[in-house]
């Protein structure tokens, strides 16, 4: 079947704008999960939905990262007054509903969208 | 705060030999511990979970270890072949968000 998908793969945009960053899960799975991977640095968690819970936002850097998931499907992650150092791929991953713990669940990755601000 | 050590940036390693890559945590004890492959411009693959009431768990050529007293896993590839060549990422976790070590670079040379 089809795996996460994310649009777009690449975004190149200037220093202020605002930016949309888009993931599609995988049919069935309610959570989801978006992380930012700088070069040469590890997955850095940003924010969590699982179905009709208040999602877990504890990793968005400022308040000028938000994001919100429609229908307990797709997920928007939006970026206001983008700043150079914003420049990274972003993953989004969605799994099965984990159970007692968040890391119970095998997380599917999208192959990200990478990010650039000029 | 949490932290994930993994034993080194980059492995190199002969084809056919074994590659043996070393997680380790602190400052928190993850009911749960699951092992990622990444290669350049895609996004992690699973691998493994291993929960802490196990000791080891196996898929194919691949092995991996969880001790919690040493709060180490090991994650074993038997018979390497070029095409293991990828970055391997550890995540230790418990309830709270998977928490991802940086990864090791595993060049398998034929």
């Amino acid at each position: 079947g089809a795996g996460v998908s994310q649009s777009p793969s690449n975004k190149v945009t200037e220093k202020g704008k605002d930016v949309e960053l888009r993931c599609d899960p995988i049919s069935g799975h309610t959570a989801l999960y978006w992380y930012r991977q700088s070069l040469g640095q590890g997955l850095e968690f940003l924010i969590y939905f699982q179905g009709n819970s208040a999602p877990d936002k504890s990793g968005l850097p400022s308040d000028r990262f938000s994001a919100e998931r429609t229908g307990g499907s797709v997920s928007t992650l939006t970026i206001q007054r983008t700043q150079q150092e914003d420049s990274a791929v972003y993953l989004c991953a969605s799994s099965l509903a984990p159970g007692q713990g968040r890391g119970n669940q095998p997380q599917h990755f999208g192959d990200g969208t990478r990010l650039s601000i000029l | 705060s949490q932290k994930i050590e993994q034993n080194s940036e980059a492995l190199n390693i002969q084809e056919g030999k074994t590659a043996t890559l070393t997680c380790n945590y602190t400052n928190y004890s993850p009911a749960y511990l699951q092992w990622y492959r990444q290669d350049p411009g895609r996004g992690p693959v699973f691998l493994l979970l291993i929960r802490e009431n196990e000791k080891e768990k196996r898929k194919e050529r691949l092995k991996v270890t969880f001790d919690t007293t040493l709060k180490q896993s090991l994650f074993h590839i038997t018979a390497s072949q070029p095409a293991d060549s990828a970055t391997y990422l550890c995540a230790p976790s418990g309830n709270t968000p998977l928490v991802f070590g940086k990864g090791t670079r595993l060049s398998v040379i034929a």
